[in-house]
């Protein structure tokens, strides 16, 4: 139902690479910038990527952003257990002249 | 510091009415919009809509349009949310976050309120 689209879940084992996709339209990812959010188990969504692929201050460079067309793509490298979380994209949609979310990847790090 | 401080949770019943509110630190609160988003229980994330308290622009989600209240009141750095009659579907944890319309960014989350409404 989601207007961007996300895989519900991922995974990998510590240490390895893992990527998120987040595919949408050219009326949001495709003629907007793409942000990316953690959430931790029970705690608030932080920024985690914005303008497609800047990381705030804080941010290690383990975790990365792209973006080709209508998808965007999180990476992270080096997993830690403590990257287990909840994973979302998000941009603006021109046509609903609001701001949109995919719907979540949860990862796993087995 | 940037910070966005929410209302404590809340507890209500079918029909009841509710304000929960967000206030801002840190930074100049009539210079950013502030976005209302929803999670409910086990699920993602969702825009509500978002208000510029410089003029009080506000745009809802088409969604949410007719179901809720944005408000804000800029001499007390603070924005609202409200309902006039809440059901067992609004549900749910609220939050606040500090939005960058150019760029789509939310680069602040308030920490929450979780709102539950129950007979």
């Amino acid at each position: 139902q989601s207007v961007l689209t996300q895989p519900p879940s991922v995974s990998a084992a510590p240490g390895q690479k893992v990527t998120i996709s987040c595919s949408g339209s050219s009326s949001n990812i495709g003629n907007n910038y793409v942000s990316w959010y953690q959430q931790l188990p029970g705690t608030a969504p932080k920024l985690l990527i914005y303008d497609n692929n800047k990381r705030p201050s804080g941010i290690p460079d383990r975790f990365s952003g792209s973006k080709s067309g209508t998808s965007a793509t999180l990476g992270i490298t080096g997993l830690q257990t403590g990257d287990e979380a909840d994973y979302y994209c998000g941009t603006w949609d021109s046509s609903l002249r609001g701001g949109v979310f995919g719907g979540g990847t949860k990862l796993t790090v087995l | 510091e940037v910070q966005l401080v929410q209302s404590g949770a809340e507890v209500k019943k079918p029909g009841e009415s509710l304000k929960i509110s967000c206030k801002g630190s840190g930074y100049s609160f009539t210079s950013y919009w502030i976005g209302w988003v929803r999670q409910m229980p086990g699920k993602g994330l969702e825009w509500m809509g978002i208000i510029y308290p410089g003029d009080s622009d506000t745009r809802y989600s088409p969604s949410f349009q007719g179901q809720v209240t944005i408000s804000a009141d800029k001499s007390i750095s603070t924005a609202y949310l409200q309902w006039s009659s809440l059901k067992a579907s609004d549900t749910a944890m609220y939050y606040c976050a500090r939005f960058v319309v150019v760029t789509a960014t939310i680069d602040f989350w308030g920490q929450g309120t979780l709102v539950t409404v129950s007979s």
